[in-house]
């Protein structure tokens, strides 16, 4: 299967520790996307890269979040000091389109639990 | 303050009947309008888009209708199937400020088809 890999499927952590998320786009695709989705609302743009670039980054995104793709292929995305807040399904998306459409390739995404 | 509302979080329809899923909006600036698909335990899944200057859009039995003086978009599916069970979300490119990442998503409403 060559779709988005995320990794790990489902994190459970206590309060004020870090994690890290893994995410490995398809292969060819130079966007790479970081959505949030919490229970009953639909998923929330964080930030986006294009090869090792960030180019953009919500405001969702705050001082505690950070993302990185250091090559140019897989993205990790650390959230410090994690809060119950930030309790959400972490979605992976990737794209080899070169203008914005909105369409996007998703991984299935990492859950995080923040007890 | 919703930008993207589906005012209705559920829809069951019979097997072979059509199946109409709404999506009203408020921001006028976009791209394209698009329609996700996603099935429990798996990230969402392109389904169709429809781009600003249309007002139809046709992909087999997915069609999206866009009426941009009621700022109101629709995806018919006909005739509808048990496997189109799933949660259906439609979402906006963002086109202010130059961004290429943003999707602007609703809450979504979960379709089920029944044999």
């Amino acid at each position: 299967d060559t779709g988005v890999s995320q990794d790990p499927r489902h994190k459970i952590t206590k309060r004020g520790q870090n994690v890290t998320f893994r995410c490995d786009p398809i292969s060819e695709h130079n966007r790479l996307y970081w959505y949030r989705q919490t229970l009953g609302q639909g998923p929330e743009f964080l930030t986006y890269f294009q090869n090792e670039a960030q180019l953009e980054k919500s405001r969702l995104l705050s001082d505690r979040f950070s993302a990185e793709r250091p090559k140019g292929s897989f993205s990790t995305l650390e959230i410090q000091r994690t809060e119950q807040g930030d309790s959400a399904m972490y979605l992976c998306a990737s794209s080899l389109r070169r203008d914005w459409t909105g369409e996007l390739f998703f991984g299935e995404g990492s859950r995080l639990t923040v007890l | 303050d919703q930008q993207v509302k589906q005012n209705s979080p559920s829809l069951s329809v019979q097997e072979g009947r059509i199946s109409i899923l709404n999506c009203d909006y408020t921001n006028s600036m976009f791209d394209y309008f698009l329609w996700y698909k996603k099935y429990p335990a798996e990230g969402p899944t392109f389904l169709i888009s429809i781009s600003s200057i249309k007002d139809k859009n046709e992909d087999g039995r997915f069609t999206v209708f866009l009426n941009k003086s009621a700022k109101h978009l629709s995806l018919h599916i006909v005739p509808s199937q048990p496997g189109d069970s799933a949660v259906y979300f439609c979402a906006y490119t963002v086109n202010y400020g130059g961004s290429q990442g943003n999707l602007i998503f609703g809450k979504g409403t979960k379709l089920s088809v029944k044999p």
